[in-house]
């Protein structure tokens, strides 16, 4: 079992909808998770990054980690065309990032 | 400021041939990482540095990928006898130190072809 499971989607959304990207993990022990934020042929954009439990908001995004059902959500307000990306989910037990396969989102106008 | 930097930015081999990736780190951060991305996988640890020494070289694939760190900046990711299976994009992120928490920063990869 991999530690960091996310459905890859592809995900298609009209402009100005909500979006709910999700992952899940197996270690209980892990306490911070990422998102980031990958466009075509470009590296990992680091979006948000929380520590334990809670939500965390930055703008259109909020993060939320359920630690009790080992569950991490990143959620998208009015979502906009330039939305349109593969979002990685992350934790990190140490220094080495174990990373979800990634959701591809794809925002239409 | 400057972010990570990567080159070059593709890089089309014939198997069997060594090849070399170079990552230029934030300036400042103490610790550099490489992944491997793969078609359809998710990113893979290869190797971590802490300063110039590799406290953990356990993600590497195999004794033909090796890895050095010079002045505590410059990295440099080697492929020897390059095979098919090593085509991926090879992407390397820093942290301003190794200690668990701390964010990592990404380059924009290199795309490598093994033909």
């Amino acid at each position: 079992q991999k530690e960091v499971e996310q459905d890859p989607g592809p995900l298609s959304v009209p402009e100005g909808a909500i979006v709910s990207l999700n992952c899940t993990y197996s270690n209980s022990a892990f306490q911070y998770f990422m998102w980031y934020r990958q466009y075509s042929r470009k590296g990992p954009e680091l979006l948000m990054y929380t520590y334990s439990s809670g939500n965390k908001e930055d703008g259109r995004f909020t993060a939320q980690v359920d630690k009790s059902s080992k569950y991490i959500s990143l959620f998208i307000r009015d979502s906009q065309p330039s939305d349109s990306a593969t979002y990685l989910c992350a934790t990190l037990p140490g220094y080495a990032l174990n990373f979800g396969k990634g959701t591809s989102l794809l925002v239409t106008p | 400021g400057a972010g990570v930097s990567q080159s070059p930015s593709n890089k089309v081999t014939e198997k069997g041939k060594d090849v070399e990736l170079r990552c230029d780190p934030i300036s400042g951060h103490t610790a550099l990482y490489w992944y491997r991305q793969r078609l359809g996988q998710g990113l893979e640890f290869l190797i971590y540095f802490q300063g110039n020494s590799a406290p953990d070289k356990s993600g590497l694939p195999s004794d033909r990928f090796s890895a050095e760190r010079t002045g505590e900046s410059v990295s440099t990711l080697t492929i020897q006898r390059t095979q098919q299976e090593d085509s991926a994009v090879y992407l390397c992120a820093s942290s301003l130190e190794g200690a668990s928490g701390s964010e990592q920063y990404f380059g924009p990869g290199t795309r490598l072809t093994v033909t």
